[in-house]
């Protein structure tokens, strides 16, 4: 079935980093743009950054621009989100999600189910 | 940005009770819009795209209209597995942003 499965959260002080992973698979991997969209505890949903299906383009949002960095490797069917100078107010579930289209769609019609991301000393 | 507002921020309602939301855009995002359930501890699940587009596999109990700026999701029959978070989203352009939530909450 049509799954992925983030990884790589946890506890890390501030101004550290941490990698998360996403790997997808009962599709066509390569085929669709990805995302990454966090929560806070208790709060809504703030989209993160988007790559295209063949990594030609990649969208940030303002808050983590230059810190952050979306990759993926299509060979290996998965999503990556180097995460750097970490602050407290990036603690969050951090949710994978597939693109109904190569270039950015509409909508993220499959998510992961998230991994947990805890800035503190 | 594009800013998302929902109303209500939550509502009470009863098992077959019609329930509807609404969600406005700060810009025209013309039909670049979905609309989100989440429960709680889960990841959200994809209900209307493109402002009125039922995804699959979702009761046709849900439904979307709007256009421009002004939407709506509406429940026509409330069922107990409905009490959830909804949350409308654009994607007209980035960065996407969302509504700020509205909690559907038993009566």
């Amino acid at each position: 079935q049509v799954q992925l499965v983030e990884s790589g959260g946890g506890v890390v002080q501030p101004g550290g980093s941490l990698r998360l992973s996403c790997a997808a698979s009962g599709f066509t991997f390569s085929n669709f743009g990805m995302h990454w969209v966090r929560q806070a505890p208790g709060k809504g949903l703030e989209w993160v950054t988007f790559i295209r299906y063949d990594g030609s383009d990649k969208y940030y949002a303002d808050s983590v621009k230059g810190r952050f960095t979306i990759s993926r490797d299509n060979s290996k069917n998965t999503l990556y989100l180097q995460m750097n100078s970490l602050r407290a107010g990036d603690t969050a579930v951090y949710y994978c999600a597939k693109d109904p289209s190569p270039m950015g769609g509409y909508a993220f019609d499959i998510w992961g189910q998230g991994t947990m991301v805890t800035v503190s000393s | 940005d594009i800013q998302m507002t929902q109303s209500p921020s939550s509502v009470s309602a009863s098992v077959g009770d019609r329930v509807t939301i609404t969600c406005r855009a700060s810009q025209r995002i013309s039909s670049w819009l979905a609309w989100y359930q989440q429960k709680p501890g889960k990841a959200p699940k994809l209900l209307i795209y493109t402002a009125s587009s039922l995804q699959s596999g979702v009761p046709s109990r849900f439904s979307g209209s709007g256009s421009g700026t002004d939407f709506t999701l509406t429940i026509s029959s409330l069922q107990p597995e409905d009490f959830a978070t909804y949350y409308c989203q654009q994607a007209n352009s980035f960065p996407w942003t969302f509504g700020q939530g509205t909690k559907v909450e038993i009566k």
